[in-house]
């Protein structure tokens, strides 16, 4: 079983709704929840992060945790074309807390 | 954040020879990680590297292959030795974020390393 589970898409999704990004992990201990952006070509550049049960927004991005389901989300609203590209979801081991273990990625693709 | 360069951006190389790719970060930073990431693939830690210590590597990577420098707090170093065309990869280090919530810093990422060896 992969630690850590993701779609991998592609997701297409009209501009201007909202796109949902779904990740499920494995270990019940872990503790911080990341969400990454990369675009084609490039490093990854995070985007959200959280760490306690519930929801979290920035902008048009909203985070979404449950412990006790183990799993975690990403909506984006208001989709925009340049919002195409592989999100990441990454968690952090029980061994160590900086250690972050990657999904494999969604690819999201947002259509005018 | 920290920014973060990485040299060389890309590279093409012959089987069998070494490169040494540098990450240098615009502040201090304890942790340092290198990580791989294939055509296709996700992410994979390859190590973690602190200053004044020796690099920490994961399951299926070896200190031989991956050599890595640590020699101050702004800067690192990977070497990829001996290389083979299955070496062709991204190799990105990252460094972790001070005065996160305690639990688990986030990381954040230098532009990567395109290499391609045949």
């Amino acid at each position: 079983q992969k630690e850590v589970e993701q779609n991998s898409g592609p997701l297409s999704v009209p501009e201007g709704a909202i796109a949902s990004l779904n990740c499920t992990y494995s270990d019940r201990g872990s503790q911080s929840f990341f969400w990454y952006r990369q675009y084609s070509g490039k490093s990854p550049e995070l985007i959200m992060f959280i760490y306690s049960n519930g929801d979290k927004e920035d902008g048009r991005f909203t985070a979404q945790l449950n412990k006790a389901s183990q799993y975690v989300s990403l909506l984006i609203r208001d989709s925009q074309p340049s919002d195409s590209a592989t999100y990441l979801c990454a968690v952090s081991g029980y061994s160590s807390a900086s250690k972050i273990i990657f999904g494999s990625g969604t690819r999201l693709s947002i259509r005018p | 954040s920290a920014v973060i360069s990485q040299k060389p951006s890309r590279d093409i190389c012959q089987r069998g020879t070494s490169l040494t790719i540098q990450c240098q970060v615009d502040s201090q930073v304890t942790m340092m990680f290198w990580y791989r990431q294939q055509p296709g693939q996700s992410l994979t830690l390859i190590a973690t590297a602190n200053q004044g210590s020796e690099a920490t590597y994961e399951s299926g990577f070896v200190i031989d292959k991956f050599p890595i420098s640590r020699p101050n707090l702004t800067f690192s170093t990977l070497t990829v030795s001996n290389m083979s065309p299955e070496d062709s990869s991204i190799y990105l280090c990252s460094v972790e974020s001070a005065g996160g919530a305690g639990v688990g810093n986030e990381q954040f990422f230098g532009p990567g390393t395109r290499l391609t060896v045949l």
